[in-house]
């Protein structure tokens, strides 16, 4: 089965400018995650779909980033304005399910934006 | 609050020998999963084995398995006769079971040397 695709693989941007981008789940997943890692650290948790609802959104910060997965299939991540501190690999996740019973998460090889 | 914490942030290993990376973790459910991954230089994150909670036999795949010690919420990985291949930063996340959320630790980055 195709992976979970994300695109572009790589975004340079200005600071002030906007930025978005594309996750393609894997077909039947109904959750998806996006992650944001800065280099040398763990992925964390910004937002989490399932279907086309938000789970969890705790820690988007949703004055300048904000998520959409309309017909709970692609989902986009937008940030407006860019921060430098915003420069970080951007990982998107799905699976099926809720629960974790006989089920993992697939990871795209995520977007590295770095904004100047 | 879950929290997931590694404390090693650099290990390395001969080629063929055993090594073993440290996880602590911290949740109030009772029902949930933890899981180790492997990120390589090219990003991919890939499952590298999982271990449900209610389960007290150590889950083992091929040469990696896990110590599973869950009053004391620890959860470190074995890899045995580690090859070069397993040079990479592996992550120790927790799945809830109840809200389907997956946290992870900070990464450990094993270099295996020849």
């Amino acid at each position: 089965e195709a992976g979970v695709a994300q695109s572009p693989r790589y975004k340079i941007i200005e600071k002030r400018q906007s930025v978005a981008f594309w996750c393609n789940p894997i077909s039947g997943h109904a959750t998806l995650y996006w992650y944001q890692q800065i280099l040398g650290q763990g992925p964390k948790l910004l937002i989490q779909f399932q279907n086309n609802g938000v789970v969890d959104d705790s820690q988007l910060p949703k004055d300048r980033f904000s998520a959409e997965r309309l017909k709970g299939v692609d989902s986009t991540l937008k940030i407006q304005p860019a921060k430098l501190e915003d420069s970080a690999v951007y990982l998107c996740a799905s699976r099926r399910g809720r629960g974790w019973v006989n089920t993992e998460a697939f990871f795209g090889q995520g977007t590295r934006l770095t904004v100047v | 609050a879950q929290t997931v914490t590694q404390s090693q942030p650099e290990m390395s290993v001969q080629e063929a020998e055993t090594v073993t990376l440290s996880c602590t973790y911290d949740t109030s459910e009772n029902n949930y999963y933890l899981f180790w991954y492997k990120q390589p230089p090219s990003r991919q994150m890939i499952l590298v084995i999982r271990q449900e909670a209610y389960k007290q036999q150590n889950a083992t795949e091929n040469r990696f398995s896990v110590n599973f010690q869950k009053a004391a919420k620890s959860f470190s990985l074995k890899i045995s006769d580690s090859q070069l291949g397993d040079t990479a930063m592996y992550f120790c996340a927790l799945g809830d079971n109840q809200g389907g959320k997956l946290i992870f630790g900070q990464g450990t980055e094993l270099s295996v040397k020849p």
